[in-house]
């Protein structure tokens, strides 16, 4: 079965630090482009950042540049986000999601998410 | 950035009706549309990619037309499960844009 498990999230003060992660199966994770998508409570949905297969190309929004990192362990089927200086408009549930293949970039597969409440 | 617009923001329909959601960008996107129905406490799925290919598994009461800038969702036959948000998100540049989200209630 094709899955995304997201785990990392929970509470932290203004100013602090997390890092989540996706964990990946059921797929050949190498041969696609991952995202992180988040939603804030009673909200839309915003995408956060991406990165290519091999990690040779990230982006983000400009929301969280310069705050926020995307990486990803090809040899751990995962993908990782590092999320520094976090504010209260952080607060949300975060999803990584799979780009479809090509250049199409839909995203085909989404995990559950993890929530993160950034709150003193 | 490209800024994609749904309307409307709500729609009461009624089981067996014809809905038409609209999305427009900013900018032409060519055909780089995507759309996701979402239900409460669930994660996004992907209805419709490419402005109209129907992703696999998706009941074919679904289509999706349009390019360049103006979009729709079109839903033949409400059945009781599509009362859900859609989402429209265009892949055409980074950052890859949603809509707002159009809430669909029963009537």
């Amino acid at each position: 079965e094709v899955q995304l498990v997201e785990s990392g999230g929970g509470v932290v003060r203004p100013g602090g630090s997390l890092r989540l992660s996706c964990a990946a199966s059921g797929f050949t994770f190498d041969d696609y482009g991952m995202s992180w998508v988040r939603q804030a409570p009673g909200k839309g949905l915003e995408w956060v950042s991406g990165i290519n297969w091999n990690g040779g190309s990230t982006g983000y929004a400009d929301s969280v540049k310069g705050r926020f990192t995307i990486s990803r362990d090809n040899a751990k089927n995962s993908l990782y986000l590092q999320m520094n200086s976090l504010r209260a408009e952080d607060t949300a549930l975060y999803h990584c999601a799979r780009d479809s293949p090509g250049d199409l970039k839909a995203f085909d597969i989404w995990g559950q998410g993890t929530m993160v409440t950034v709150s003193s | 950035d490209i800024q994609m617009t749904q309307s409307p923001s709500s729609l009461s329909a009624s089981v067996g009706d014809r809905v038409t959601i609209t999305c427009r960008a900013s900018q032409s996107i060519s055909s780089y549309l995507n759309w996701y129905q979402q239900k409460p406490g669930k994660a996004p799925k992907l209805l419709i990619y490419a402005a109209s290919s129907l992703q696999s598994g998706v009941p074919s009461r679904f289509s999706g037309s349009g390019s360049g800038t103006d979009f729709t969702l079109t839903i033949s036959s409400l059945q009781p499960e599509d009362f859900a948000t859609y989402y429209c998100q265009q892949s055409y540049s980074t950052p890859r844009t949603f809509g707002q989200g159009t809430r669909l209630e029963i009537k």
